[in-house]
């Protein structure tokens, strides 16, 4: 069973601070990893993805993707009480469908 | 561009009955991905359609399944429903499930299933 692991939280930073969002995943063939990010009540919502090794930036967010490792991260900058949220890290399967993990849960403190 | 759009939003069901929830996709895209989201299990992918067909599957009893038709939009349905299938149904759409790498899902709203 292909696995896509989160600390569940909750990870808890103070506004302005950087968060720091982990993923492991067990599927070495995976090639693909996305960030979602869920609010309280609401659907998923893409953020970011990756599918080269390194670092991909976009505005306040930056994914990291170390394949040999089977990590993701995701850091945001500058945090915002509105960034509080749940965030599930996600990777594409060989079969082809998206592997969920449980999301971790960050609380930005004004 | 309209994002994708899920019918009905809520929906309360007895044990035993059967359930059909739909949903449309972003304009163009041709893939279909049902996802179940409970508190203790998460996202669970439930089924997979492109251009009318099934692609994959996940690990759910028989009792769900889907279609999907020309238009692209989509079905699932649940029978004889049970306790445990109360859930936040998602729905999420994407252009190009045949590429290794460019499969960016989009979610609609959700179908929140209360089961009594």
């Amino acid at each position: 069973q292909k696995e896509v692991e989160q600390n569940s939280g909750p990870l808890s930073v103070p506004e302005g601070a950087i968060a720091s969002l982990n993923c492991t995943y067990s599927d070495r063939g995976s090639q693909s990893f996305f960030w979602y990010r869920q609010y309280s009540g609401k659907s998923p919502e893409l953020i970011m993805f990756i599918y080269s090794n390194g670092d991909k930036e976009d505005g306040r967010f930056t994914a990291q993707l170390n394949k040999a490792s089977q990590y993701v991260s995701l850091l945001i900058r500058d945090s915002q009480p509105s960034d509080s949220a749940t965030y599930l890290c996600a990777v594409k399967g060989s079969q082809g469908n998206l592997i969920f993990g449980k999301g971790t849960k960050l609380s930005v403190k004004p | 561009k309209a994002g994708v759009t899920q019918t009905p939003r809520y929906l309360i069901k007895t044990r035993g009955q059967q359930v059909t929830l739909s949903c449309s996709p972003i304009s163009g895209h041709r893939s279909v991905s049902w996802y179940q989201q409970t508190p203790g299990q998460g996202l669970q992918f439930l089924f997979e359609y492109f251009s009318e067909t099934q692609r994959n599957k996940g690990n759910f009893p028989g009792r769900f399944s889907g279609r999907q038709f020309s238009n692209s939009r989509s079905e699932m349905n649940v029978s004889t429903l049970e306790l445990g299938d109360s859930a936040l149904y998602l729905c999420a759409s994407s252009s190009d499930p045949g590429s290794n790498f460019f499969y960016e899902q989009y979610f609609g709203p959700g179908t929140r299933l209360t089961v009594t």
